[in-house]
């Protein structure tokens, strides 16, 4: 069965320092997408990335970060000097299917303040 | 929000009182979902549809209702209200191809309130 487990349930960060959120995972597919949404305090989700289980080369975009590592089932994001409009929960997730016809399974969130 | 309506955005419902929440796409995706979101649980899937004519459960499917009778349309119907079914709701489309990987969009959510 898949799973993807934030531990942080909640972080707060200064603004302009960097943070990075936690993801981990697990599956028994050997073919598998994983996803980061965000969700900021007006509610919409908001697709960021998409890594498939073949590409293992971290992304970078502008001052987001993705690393992932499947030795450690763990796909962690990271924001550079951070700024009070990244305040939102992040959703991190998971789907083994790559017809499309496999539902997302979601982290319960991590909720992000960045005080000014 | 990729195309995806969701109707009405607020209500409030009485116990034991039935409504449908409306999901419209105009991207022609063949994959339609619902997830409702509650606090501390992320969120977590009701029912899904790969296609027209075609739905299946979720994590979550007890005392909700779909059907697809066409491409456009997926909507989710509370048979018998429930306060446990205060919640916000998600529809959700996407692409069956590789190449996007079934990356799902969100529709801007729905507000459900039951008293």
């Amino acid at each position: 069965a898949q799973k993807v487990t934030q531990a942080q349930t909640e972080i707060s960060v200064v603004e302009k320092e960097d943070v990075t959120l936690d993801c981990v995972y697990e599956t028994r597919d050997t073919t598998y997408y994983l996803f980061w949404y965000k969700q900021p305090p007006s509610g919409e989700l908001v697709f960021l990335i998409r890594r498939n289980s073949f590409d293992e080369q971290n992304e970078i975009s502008g001052r987001y970060s993705w690393n992932f590592q499947k030795s450690t089932s763990s796909f962690n994001f990271t924001i550079t000097a951070s700024q009070v409009v990244d305040s939102a929960v992040y959703f991190c997730a998971l789907s083994e299917d790559r017809s499309g016809n496999t539902p997302l399974v979601f982290g319960k969130g991590t909720r992000l303040s960045v005080i000014a | 929000n990729a195309g995806v309506t969701q109707t009405p955005k607020f209500q409030v419902l009485k116990t034991g009182q039935s409504m449908t929440l409306q999901c419209a796409q105009d991207m022609n995706h063949e994959y339609m979902s619902w997830y409702r979101q509650d606090p501390g649980m992320g969120l977590r899937l009701i029912h899904y549809s790969v296609g027209a004519g075609i739905t299946d459960q979720g994590e979550v499917p007890n005392g909700y209702n779909v059907s697809r009778s066409t491409t456009e349309d997926f909507p989710l119907r509370l048979l018998s209200a429930a306060p446990s079914q205060t919640s916000v709701y998600f529809c959700a489309i996407s692409e069956s191809r590789w190449e996007t990987g079934n990356t799902i969009y969100f529709g801007e959510g729905s507000w459900l309130t039951v008293v």
